[in-house]
Parts: structure tokens; sequence; C-alpha cells
């Protein structure tokens, strides 16, 4: 079943470790993004991709990184992660063309102590 | 950049009753406006979208309005029932844009029986 994926859905994690969280869709989407929402709060746009190789940083300054060499696969890594960063990690996608609608995965809930 | 303000932040109705939630965007380039539902510890789901170029739009009891003169829009859900219990988040995509999404703040929507 075509889907976006999330791992881990839930990680605690110690100040300084570095991390990566991972994204993965079966929708054969061009377009991926990453949003920060703490919960029941706005959506935030931290990092967004056209395709692969191609990445740019969204509205809301984040420390993460993303990479895009698959165009199915689109990582965000944290090199020290701090208290501040805790909070969920929402992944989304869209096609090119026509339709604007984004499809999200699961979320990864994270809390950095 | 674009800005989207949603109001109100809560909103408490009978089962039955109608519910309106309302936004407002910045950018006048802004051409495409959805609105995502969120239940607790889930992803948000798209409900309904409208483009510029219409001006109400329905689907069986949730109904979009926009007005682009005065640049807001309007969910509009009626004969409420518990499952529609949700936070609801408005979005603003300006063509050209790469599909990036504004999201307001959200609208927390409880139906009490």
């Amino acid at each position: 079943e075509a889907d976006i994926y999330q791992t881990p859905r839930y990680l605690v994690i110690g100040t300084g470790k570095k991390i990566t969280l991972e994204c993965s869709q079966t929708m054969g989407h061009d377009k991926m993004y990453w949003y920060q929402q703490d919960p029941g709060m706005e959506l935030h746009l931290i990092h967004y991709s056209y395709g692969v190789n191609s990445t740019e940083k969204g509205d809301l300054s984040s420390e993460s990184t993303v990479s895009r060499i698959r165009t199915e696969h689109f990582p965000l890594t944290l090199e020290s992660a701090r208290p501040s960063h805790t909070s969920q990690y929402l992944c989304a996608s869209s096609e090119s063309g026509g339709s604007y609608e984004q499809y999200f995965g699961p979320g990864t809930r994270l809390t950095v102590t | 950049g674009e800005n989207v303000e949603q109001h109100p932040s809560t909103l408490s109705v009978q089962e039955g009753d109608s519910a309106v939630i309302k936004c407002t965007y910045s950018d006048s380039a802004s051409n495409y406006f959805p609105w995502y539902k969120q239940e607790l510890g889930k992803r948000p789901q798209l409900i309904i979208d409208i483009r510029s170029n219409v001006g109400e739009k329905k689907d069986q009891r949730i109904a979009v309005t926009l007005n682009k003169t005065a640049k807001h829009f309007s969910l509009h859900i009626t004969e409420t029932q518990p499952e529609d219990s949700a936070v609801y988040f408005c979005a603003a995509s300006r063509a050209g844009g790469g599909n990036k999404l504004t999201f307001g703040t959200g609208t927390q929507l409880k139906v009490e029986l």
C-alpha cells in the first residue's frame, strides 16, 4: 500500500547525541517536507525538497540537516541533540503537477534529556 | 512571506450544532487553501481544500468558503458529531511556491454530547 513511513516513532535520547530520523514514501512523490510540531500546536516547515539532490531550508530555522539521495527517502539528522529539540517531527510528501495535497507520515516524537 | 492567522483557538459545540473556523492570509499570490484535521496522536489529514478560482466547495457536512478580496477563508462543519472532535489547521500555498504550505495555529474543536 502506498504510504509514507517514519522511524522511529518514539525516541528518547541524551544531550549531545547524533540522531537521524528516517522518512520513506512509496507514493512516487517528488516533493518531500519536514515539519516540527509541538503537541496540538502549529506545524512549522523546517526543510523541503523538490527532488533528488534538492534540499532547502524552511521557514523555521533549525539546526537539523537533510539529504535527498533517493526519491523515496528523506532523512533528517541532528548532529548534537539538545533539550530544545524535543518535539514531534512530521514528514510529508506531495506530487509534482496539479495536486497540492500533502500526505503526512505518522511522526517521530523526540525527547532529548 | 505568507502569514496565516486562525480563529478561534478553541471551539466547543453541542452535538448537532454547526462549527465555523476562520482564517486570514497575507499573501495575495496564495491560490490554494487546504484544511487538515489532526486527531489526538495521529497524523494530519486533508479534509477539504479550495483553489482561488472557486468561492465555495462542499463535501457532505463540510464546506469551505473563500473571499479573495478580503483574503480570508472559512471551514464550516454542519451537524457536528463527537468524531469531529480534533485539531483543525488551515493553510495557504502560493503558485510557484513548490507546494509549500504555511499553516495556521490550529483550532481545538470539541463536540459535546
